[in-house]
């Protein structure tokens, strides 16, 4: 049972590169979210689904897009890299129980921005 | 809105000695709690978490916490550390009305000394 699978798992980009990270979920789960980990801040949540077709922004969604034409995926776009986007980048799922009673998260992609 | 607050961002501790990490919480609506642990370059992992019921709630890896209502607090223990327990811990809340967004403290670094 493979989870939440994130790819890639290390990114350099340079500044004004655009770029998809990946992630999909085998567990049929409806709600699936993007976070961002920044030393000393915990974890804020930039884009969040609640199941195929319907996305939204979290609190820190601004240089980021998102969609989930599937209920396995929802990738996350950096539009034009910038060095403050430098971060560790988690996705989640949650299964279907109408608010969080769990969430499985991904490995984590560590992206720096140069 | 809600809010969590890990009242310590590191906690240094001799091995075999007990552990409590703290976790106190805002919100107008009733919550449910969470604990989660990430390892070294790892994704997050529950721990344990608080839904309804017995307010000490028991998780892997001989860690327990206690729901405080009154004290709005879910504090973290452990009788007796491991070496193996060193990691960052995060303590979060989800409203239980219906809302996908889980908030997130900033985290506490559990150091653990030979």
């Amino acid at each position: 049972n493979a989870g939440v699978t994130q790819t890639p798992k290390f990114q350099v980009l340079k500044t004004g590169q655009s770029m998809t990270l990946q992630c999909a979920q085998d567990m049929n789960h409806e709600y699936m979210s993007w976070y961002r980990q920044d030393p000393g801040m915990g974890l804020r949540l930039i884009h969040y689904s609640v199941g195929a077709g319907i996305t939204d922004q979290g609190e820190v969604p601004n240089g980021y897009n998102v969609s989930r034409s599937t209920t396995e995926d929802f990738p996350l776009r950096l539009l034009s890299a910038a060095p403050s986007q430098t971060s560790v980048y988690f996705c989640a799922s949650s299964p279907p129980t109408g608010t969080i009673t769990e969430a499985f998260f991904g490995q984590g992609t560590r992206l720096t921005v140069v | 809105a809600q809010s969590v607050t890990q009242l310590d961002s590191q906690v240094p501790v001799f091995e075999e000695a007990p552990v409590e990490l703290r976790c106190n919480y805002s919100s107008s609506v009733s919550v449910y709690l969470f604990w989660y642990v990430q390892y070294p370059n790892q994704g997050l992992q529950l721990l344990l978490k608080y839904l309804s019921g017995s307010t000490l709630v028991k998780g892997i890896n001989g860690f327990e916490a206690e729901f405080n209502k009154s004290q709005t607090s879910f504090h973290l223990r452990k009788p007796s550390v491991h070496i193996s327990d060193t990691a960052e811990y995060f303590c979060a809340v989800n409203r239980m009305d219906s809302n996908y967004q889980l908030i997130w403290g900033a985290g506490t670094k559990l150091i653990i000394k030979p």
